[in-house]
């Protein structure tokens, strides 16, 4: 089965700050590679895929993250946080060898400060 | 708008009692998905269902039923089996099972045993 790690549980920020949300996954022949957000009390929401093709992905809210494969790494990055940007961030992979299930990362949660 | 809903949004049970959560989709989505979230360990898969009257375990099935009557619902049933029921219950659905598999979220359900 896939495993995701992300490789901090807390990251606290401040604001205009850049930070970068580390994402790393087994090895698998063709990986699709995914990032959500999650506000408190509310559901999941896409940031960003990468499904084939350009390595640097942007997603929605100028987040922007780099698949490499050699590494089987999913880096999640944004230049410069705001205060709206404090939630909890999930990295999630899915393959064929899992029949294309989502697993996800334990999550990284953001806490930005002014 | 098109949407996953989920209802209740909180919900309280005694134990040993049964509980059902409600999700709806309007989003003409073939497959739905159901997911456990602890705090510090992701989400958890419980139940999948790629299409009308079928569905499958997920990786933590043990004291959960589902069914699939309709293709827009797609209801879960905690049982009194489930030995550690509190827990955020989120859903999902996607076009359909395979390929790349982006997955749209309802708001949650929060269950407290009381």
């Amino acid at each position: 089965a896939q495993s995701v790690t992300q490789l901090d549980s807390q990251v606290p920020v401040f604001e205009e700050a850049p930070v970068e949300l580390r994402c790393n996954y087994s090895s698998s022949v063709s990986v699709y590679l995914f990032w959500y957000v999650q506000y408190p009390n509310q559901g999941l929401q896409l940031l960003l895929k990468y499904l084939s093709g350009s390595t640097l992905v942007k997603g929605i809210n100028g987040f922007e993250a780099e698949f490499n494969k050699s590494q089987t790494s999913f880096h999640l990055r944004k230049p410069s946080v705001h205060i709206s940007d404090t939630a909890e961030y999930f990295c999630a992979v899915s393959d064929k060898a899992n029949d294309y299930k989502l697993s996800f990362g334990a999550g990284t949660t953001v806490t930005v400060r002014a | 708008d098109g949407g996953i809903t989920q209802s209740p949004k909180y919900l309280f049970r005694k134990e040993g009692q049964n509980v059902t959560l409600s999700c709806e989709q309007n989003l003409n989505h073939d497959a739905m998905y159901w997911y456990r979230q602890d705090p510090g360990q992701g989400l958890r898969l419980i139940y999948y269902s790629q299409i009308v009257n079928d569905f499958q375990k997920g990786d933590i099935a043990e004291g959960y039923s589902v069914s699939r009557e309709k293709k827009e619902s797609f209801p879960l049933t905690v049982t009194s089996a489930q030995k550690n029921p509190t827990a955020f219950y989120l859903c999902a659905s996607s076009i359909s099972v395979g390929s790349y598999n982006e997955q749209f979220f309802g708001p949650g359900t929060r269950l407290t045993v009381l």
